[in-house]
């Protein structure tokens, strides 16, 4: 069964410095996964997704995440953060091959301090 | 890109009734659907794939007759919570397939009292 592994509940960086929210995936497949963001008591948007093509995928407002296969991993990275990055986090990825049923991770609340 | 809409955003009923959330495609057509459900501050759980014209597929662990799903267009399936109670109170989330990307609702936030 396909899954995903958030390691951290909670990031808090400076505005200003790198943000690193960690993903680790099992799967028996070569997987597609994604990053979505969610901000207060709203829906959800999709930041970026890996499908098999290049293994550093840059999603919108500067966020990227690089696949690593031998480390089942899938980090989600910024150069600088925003205050306005401050939000939930969610590491995901598909349940089988060719379908849109998704697997989410239990999610990382960053929390970016001026 | 494609807009997914939900209604109501949030609602608040008393113990013992039933509640109907709304979600719509706008600018395409989705023959599926998923609805989604998301306790305080914990992850998405899915529920259940809406068909259109067809019967929902339900996850292990939920209630089909708790949750009554209706895909009746290619443009909206509706989610009923039947007789809610307290413990049903949560963020409902749906998501449709467009172009082979998934877009979500801003969510429906019960309340049951």
């Amino acid at each position: 069964a396909q899954s995903v592994t958030q390691l951290d509940s909670h990031v808090s960086v400076s505005e200003g410095t790198p943000v690193l929210l960690r993903c680790n995936y099992s799967s028996s497949y070569s997987p597609s996964l994604f990053w979505y963001v969610q901000h207060p008591n709203k829906g959800l948007q999709l930041l970026l997704k890996y499908t098999s093509a290049a293994t550093l995928v840059k999603g919108i407002n500067g966020f990227e995440a690089e696949f690593k296969k031998s480390e089942t991993s899938f980090h989600l990275t910024k150069p600088s953060a925003h205050m306005s990055d401050a939000a939930e986090y969610f590491c995901v990825v598909s349940e089988r091959l060719g379908t849109d049923k998704l697997i989410f991770g239990t999610g990382t609340r960053l929390q970016v301090f001026p | 890109g494609a807009v997914v809409s939900q209604h109501p955003s949030w609602v608040i009923c008393k113990s013992g009734t039933s509640v109907k959330i709304e979600c719509r495609s706008l600018d395409f057509q989705a023959t599926t659907m998923f609805w989604y459900r998301q306790f305080p501050k914990q992850s998405l759980m899915l529920m259940a794939t809406s068909n259109e014209g067809s019967k929902a597929t339900y996850e292990q662990g939920v209630e089909k007759d708790k949750f009554l799903i209706n895909h009746a267009s290619l443009t909206l399936s509706t989610l009923t919570v039947t007789s809610a109670h307290p413990e049903d109170s949560s963020f409902y989330i749906c998501s449709a397939s467009s172009t082979g990307e998934l877009f979500f609702g801003e969510g429906s936030r019960l309340t049951v009292l």
